[in-house]
């Protein structure tokens, strides 16, 4: 058990729909961060957050959003959902004292992302 | 900007084999970090082992070794005497102190399947 957590572990939902995926990281963790794997992109990054601000972004499509809250728990929000966007969604997160790179990054089970 | 290979897709070996998965990396930073991380069936990413790029030591878990060598820019995981268990999808991950944060870049991964 890594200590981070992800709600929900699978999620089915239709073309065109919304959804949030949720993540608390590890007790003390200060930085959460967002990947997508797909089979045909691999693991990718899409955004990183320390302590409530953004501090990285990667290939996130404009129809994905996040935020940290003030309890460091963050969400991921896909909206005008498209088929391609099935894919397991992994939240992680690490301490990144000062928001500084090299610590060791902790990973949840993941959501799993069916669009139909 | 920084990529990781891991230019053996498969592997398959017997109960008891050792098996080593190799993984190359590029990168224009002094200071790096390196990662594997196992992917178990059941899809969680389980962190095995963080390198920092300073520190060039050969470690070993168990099992598990990793021999690192920044003349080759390779950071390469052995297992001894493999079981079962150890089926899974192996990722060797590169972080850049300076550029890019604290994202990891992924390599595409190495299946490995140990078979009784």
């Amino acid at each position: 058990d890594s200590g981070v957590t992800q709600t929900p572990k699978h999620l089915i939902t239709a073309t065109g729909q919304r959804v949030t995926l949720r993540c608390s990281p590890r007790s003390g963790d200060l930085s959460v961060y967002w990947y997508q794997q797909s089979l045909d992109q691999g693991l990718q990054f899409l955004i990183h957050y320390y302590n409530g601000e953004e501090r990285a972004k990667g290939n996130i499509l404009e129809r994905f959003s996040a935020q940290q809250f003030p309890d460091l728990h963050s969400e991921l929000n896909l909206s005008s959902l498209e088929l391609g966007d099935s894919a397991l969604y992994f939240c992680a997160s690490s301490l990144n004292v000062g928001g500084l790179s090299g610590n060791t990054i902790y990973f949840g089970e993941g959501s799993w992302l069916t669009v139909v | 900007a920084q990529k990781v290979t891991q230019a053996q897709t498969e592997i398959s070996v017997v109960e008891k084999e050792d098996v080593t998965l190799d993984c190359v990396y590029e990168t224009r930073d002094t200071t790096y970090y390196l990662f594997w991380y196992k992917q178990p069936p059941s899809g969680e990413l389980v962190f095995l082992i963080r390198r920092n790029s300073f520190d060039e030591q050969n470690e070993i878990s168990g099992r598990y070794s990793w021999n690192f060598q920044k003349s080759t820019s390779s950071f390469n995981f052995t297992i001894t005497a493999s079981q079962v268990v150890d089926s899974a999808v192996y990722f060797c991950a590169l972080s850049e102190a300076r550029t890019s944060g604290s994202r990891l870049t992924f390599g595409e991964g190495t299946q490995l399947t140990v078979n009784p």
